[in-house]
């Protein structure tokens, strides 16, 4: 298994450029999920899914945009890149959505935005 | 905000000690998690303690849980240099919209040889 990954790992936007991170997953978990993380600030939901065809906001949503058609595949779009969009992003996903067990994170996309 | 705050930010210890540290929540949890992130790399999980179990063991990981106080606590014996790393809470809190985790700001522990 794969487990979790994303592509790409390193992004240069410029402000008002669109893009997609991509996150997939070989484990067959229900829930996936997406999160930002910015120095001392810890990691903050952005959205999230408990299976194909559900979506739901979490903590910091606006300015992203996912999409759930699949199973294995849980893509974040950023509609139109701020400099304020500067993070770290990570994907995890989980078998038990409902309960929250283990998460599964991804290795990372390190988006800067000029 | 549910976030689990860690407690302290930062600890610096030689090998062989123990490192402790502590996370305190606001809400009711079905679970807390402990995970730990390396320099430049996701997180990995290291432990999950329900809220009815009051400790856990795993290597030389130790993880209480004390809901009346809304706080756990990590604790790794014998340091290693390898340990030195970001170790994060992550709690579910049981009244929020299904399948939301909130993760702490983190202990950054480093550990010298």
């Amino acid at each position: 298994n794969a487990g979790v990954t994303q592509t790409p790992k390193f992004q240069v936007l410029k402000t008002g450029q669109s893009m997609t991170l991509q996150c997939a997953q070989d484990m067959n978990h229900e829930y996936m999920s997406w999160y930002r993380q910015d120095p001392g600030m810890g990691l903050r939901l952005i959205h999230y899914s408990v299976g194909a065809g559900i979506t739901d906001q979490g903590e910091v949503p606006n300015g992203y945009n996912v999409s759930r058609s699949t199973t294995e595949d849980f893509p974040l779009r950023l509609l139109s890149a701020a400099p304020s969009q500067t993070s770290v992003y990570f994907c995890a996903s989980s078998y038990e959505g409902g309960n929250l067990g283990t998460q599964y994170f991804g290795p990372g996309t390190r988006l800067t935005v000029l | 905000s549910q976030q689990g705050e860690e407690d302290p930010q930062a600890l610096s210890i030689q090998e062989g000690e123990n490192a402790t540290m502590n996370c305190s929540y606001k809400t009711s949890i079905n679970n807390l998690q402990w995970y730990r992130q390396n320099s430049g790399r996701g997180l990995v999980h290291l432990i999950l303690i329900r809220s009815n179990e009051r400790e856990k063991h795993s290597g030389r990981l130790r993880v209480t849980l004390d809901t009346s106080k809304k706080s756990s606590s990590l604790l790794i014996t014998a340091s290693r240099a390898a340990d030195t790393a970001s170790y994060f809470c992550a709690t579910f809190d049981r009244g929020s919209t299904l399948g939301r985790l909130y993760f702490g700001r983190g202990t950054q522990l480093t550990v010298w040889p």
